[in-house]
């Protein structure tokens, strides 16, 4: 089974820190994801990946950043976290096959509060 | 541009009580409709993926069944285990791998 394992479920970071989401994925995909998950508003998507040092924006990229220097590996990074970046951050990955239609295999999140 | 529409947000049902979950959409050139189920304080996990209109997958009380315009998620006979969110998401030809998402329908199924 893939797995996509996030390092944090909780965390709790004060205004103006730079914060990093990290996500680690162990069965060789091409592709992954970081979107955000909030009520009344679902999943949004921050940025993607689909191969190292690639990235691509999502449709609300403003306030992070990526980085991808290990193919297993996604970093999201928050240059100086807001309080309306409190969320829940999902992690998910995919392989490139050839065919776009491949589901998402997605970590079990990171709960984040800035305060 | 792309839009998912889940409906009902909530349903609260029975055990034994079948019933569906919508999911509406409108995108430039389909390339897949996927359902995942998402239970509290975890990630989505994939049920189905369909391809084309006319489309059906089956896994245990769960049924995914796929039109131009829409797809539905029928439960048939739900137990309580089957409490739990179902989001619908889209890929779009232009959108590369990435998946567009609805809202979601919480459903909770009572003894």
């Amino acid at each position: 089974d893939v797995k996509v394992t996030q390092s944090s479920r909780y965390l709790v970071k004060r205004t103006g820190e730079k914060v990093f989401l990290e996500c680690v994925q162990d069965m060789d995909h091409e592709n992954m994801f970081w979107y955000r998950q909030d009520p009344g508003l679902g999943l949004r998507l921050i940025y993607f990946s689909y191969d190292v040092k690639m990235k691509e924006k999502g449709d609300i990229p403003e306030g992070y950043s990526v980085s991808r220097e290990k193919k297993e590996r996604f970093s999201l990074i928050l240059e100086s976290a807001s309080t309306n970046q409190t969320s829940m951050y999902l992690c998910a990955s995919s392989p490139w096959g050839g065919s776009y239609n491949s589901p998402l295999h997605f970590g079990n999140g990171t709960r984040l509060t800035v305060t | 541009e792309d839009q998912v529409t889940q409906s009902p947000e909530a349903l609260r049902l029975q055990e034994g009580e079948s019933s569906s979950l919508n999911c509406s959409y409108t995108v430039s050139g389909l390339r897949g409709l996927f359902w995942y189920r998402q239970d509290p304080g975890k990630g989505p996990e994939f049920l189905f993926t369909l391809y084309s209109a006319g489309e059906e997958k089956e896994k245990e009380r769960l049924k995914a069944t796929l039109t131009k315009k829409e797809s539905f998620l029928h439960i048939t006979a739900p137990k309580p285990e089957d409490s739990a969110t179902y989001l619908c998401a889209v890929q779009a030809g232009n959108s590369g791998y990435a998946l567009n998402f609805g809202k979601g329908t919480s459903l909770l199924v009572t003894p």
